[in-house]
C-alpha cells in the first residue's frame, strides 16, 4: 500500500533561517515523489518533482531510496514561503492516483 | 490552455439534504479526473477517480459517490449529507497519456454540513 507520512503538522522559522520539511513515504516499488504548495487563497499547485532533480523558489528534494524519504529544504526561507506543503507518491506510471501527506504548514517569522 | 472549473465554491447545507458539486475541464481531452477532501488534521483525501466516461473508482466507502456523465464533466455527490462531510473538496485532472503525475487542481468548494 503507498503511503506519505510528514511528522510535522507545523513548522515555524524566522527569514533567513534554513527550512526542512519532512516527507517519508512507503511504496513496494520506483515511487514518483512530489512537492505540492497551497498559497493562501490559491490553488493546490505542483512545486516540484523528484525526476526533474530541479530548484523551485530555491527549494530542492532528494529522493532517499535507502531512508524512504523526500525531504524539502531551502537554506535561507522568505516570509512568502509560508504556505501549505504537501508530499505525495504515484506508482512510477505516473497513471495512478497521487496519495497525498497530512500536509505541513510553514509559516516564516519576519 | 487547460482550465479547471468547480463550483460552487461555497456551500451551507442541512444535514440529510442532498449535495452536487460539478467540475468541468476545458482545454483537453480524454483527462483522468479525482476528487479529493481536504479536512483539517487529515491531509487530503483520494475520494474518488475516473480514466473515463461512466469509470469511476471509490477509494473511501463512505456515503458520497461520484459521476463522469461526459468526458470532462466530474461530479461528486450525496443523497443525504452527514456532519462530518463538511470540508474542503477539490477537483483535479491529469492528462490521461504521457502524463507525469502531475494533478491539475480547481480552486475547490468548501462544504459546511450544519
Amino acid at each position: 500500500a503507498q503511503r506519505v507520512t510528514q511528522p510535522e503538522k507545523l513548522l515555524s522559522v524566522f527569514k533567513g533561517a534554513p527550512v526542512e520539511l519532512k516527507c517519508n513515504y512507503s511504496y513496494s516499488g520506483s515511487p514518483e515523489l512530489f512537492w505540492y504548495v497551497q498559497y493562501s487563497r490559491q490553488r493546490l499547485q505542483l512545486l516540484l518533482r523528484h525526476i526533474s532533480r530541479e530548484s523551485i523558489k530555491g527549494f530542492t528534494a532528494d529522493l532517499n531510496k535507502g531512508e524512504t524519504s523526500f525531504h524539502l529544504k531551502k537554506p535561507f526561507a522568505q516570509e512568502e514561503d509560508s504556505a501549505m506543503y504537501y508530499c505525495a507518491l504515484s506508482g512510477y506510471s505516473g497513471n495512478t492516483p497521487l496519495v497525498f501527506g497530512k500536509g505541513t504548514r510553514l509559516s516564516v517569522i519576519a | 490552455s487547460q482550465t479547471i472549473h468547480q463550483w460552487p465554491a461555497t456551500l451551507v447545507q442541512p444535514v440529510g439534504s442532498p449535495l452536487s458539486l460539478e467540475c468541468t475541464v476545458e482545454g483537453t481531452s480524454n483527462p483522468n479526473l479525482y476528487w479529493y477532501r481536504q479536512a483539517a488534521g487529515r491531509g487530503l483525501q483520494l475520494l474518488f477517480y475516473s480514466v473515463g466516461i461512466g469509470q469511476i473508482s471509490s477509494e473511501v466507502p463512505q456515503n458520497l459517490s461520484a459521476s463522469r456523465p461526459q468526458d470532462r464533466q466530474f461530479i461528486l455527490s450525496s443523497k443525504k449529507l452527514l456532519l462530518s462531510d463538511s470540508g474542503f473538496y477539490l477537483c483535479a485532472w491529469s492528462p490521461r497519456a504521457g502524463g507525469s503525475g502531475e494533478l491539475f487542481f480547481g480552486e475547490g468548494s468548501r462544504l459546511t454540513v450544519l
